[in-house]
């Protein structure tokens, strides 16, 4: 089936260093897609989000790229700082007749160096 | 508003067993979720409901069955536990017109022996 995909399952950074998070979809008819980060022990919590008729966005500090072409995604993370280290999700919506569903990839861990 | 809320936050099971994982929120949301959340692995979609009345299975519904009891309540319930359900349970929401994110709960911890 159709699915959701991150290339690096772990990545490492020096605190104060760009982030470049990746994600690969495959479903075409994905309309949305997020990012979630999760911290150790808590629920998910929203980032930033990307609507497919637009092929970037920026938040505070955060930046999602869309590539519709390679159906890649990517979350990239300014200035990275010791609160960031979690897992992070990119997730893609699609509405089926029964709603909207997220399906969410496997995650990357992103861990910050001091 | 405490936004998402789900209980128990952890409980453990012995095999057989069967259990209600409570859900409930306070954003007057349309749609509900839960989610199942595997050592080292993503979110599974176990069952929605994507208003009130309505339920629909996800990825992974074997072994589960939901209630909408209300627009405000979502429960999941294992009717006879198994270790293969040993996992942590997310709730989630959303139902606003502008943004399909959806909002999470702290999560249930459950280890089935």
């Amino acid at each position: 089936g159709e699915s959701v995909g991150l290339h690096l399952p772990t990545l490492s950074v020096q605190e104060g260093d760009n982030s470049i998070i990746n994600c690969a979809y495959s479903n075409s008819a994905s309309d949305y897609f997020i990012w979630y980060k999760q911290e150790s022990g808590k629920g998910p919590q929203f980032i930033i989000d990307i609507r497919s008729n637009m092929d970037k966005r920026q938040g505070q500090r955060v930046t999602v790229l869309l590539n519709k072409t390679v159906k890649h995604l990517s979350l990239q993370i300014a200035a990275t700082q010791p609160g960031d280290s979690a897992v992070y999700y990119c997730a893609e919506n699609v509405n089926n007749n029964a709603g909207n569903m997220l399906t969410f990839g496997g995650g990357t861990r992103l861990m910050v160096k001091p | 508003n405490a936004g998402v809320t789900q209980t128990p936050k952890f409980q453990v099971l012995k095999t057989g067993q069967s259990m209600t994982l409570q859900c409930a929120q306070d954003m007057n949301h349309n749609s509900m979720y839960w989610y199942r959340q595997d050592p080292g692995m993503g979110l599974r979609l176990i069952y929605y409901s994507a208003s009130e009345g309505t339920t629909d299975k996800g990825e992974v519904p074997n072994g589960y069955n939901v209630s909408r009891l209300n627009k405000r309540e979502f429960s999941l319930r294992l009717e006879s536990a198994a270790p293969s359900q040993t996992s942590v349970y997310f709730c989630a929401s959303t139902g606003t017109a502008d943004s399909y994110e959806q909002y999470f709960g702290p999560g249930t911890r459950l280890t089935v022996t």
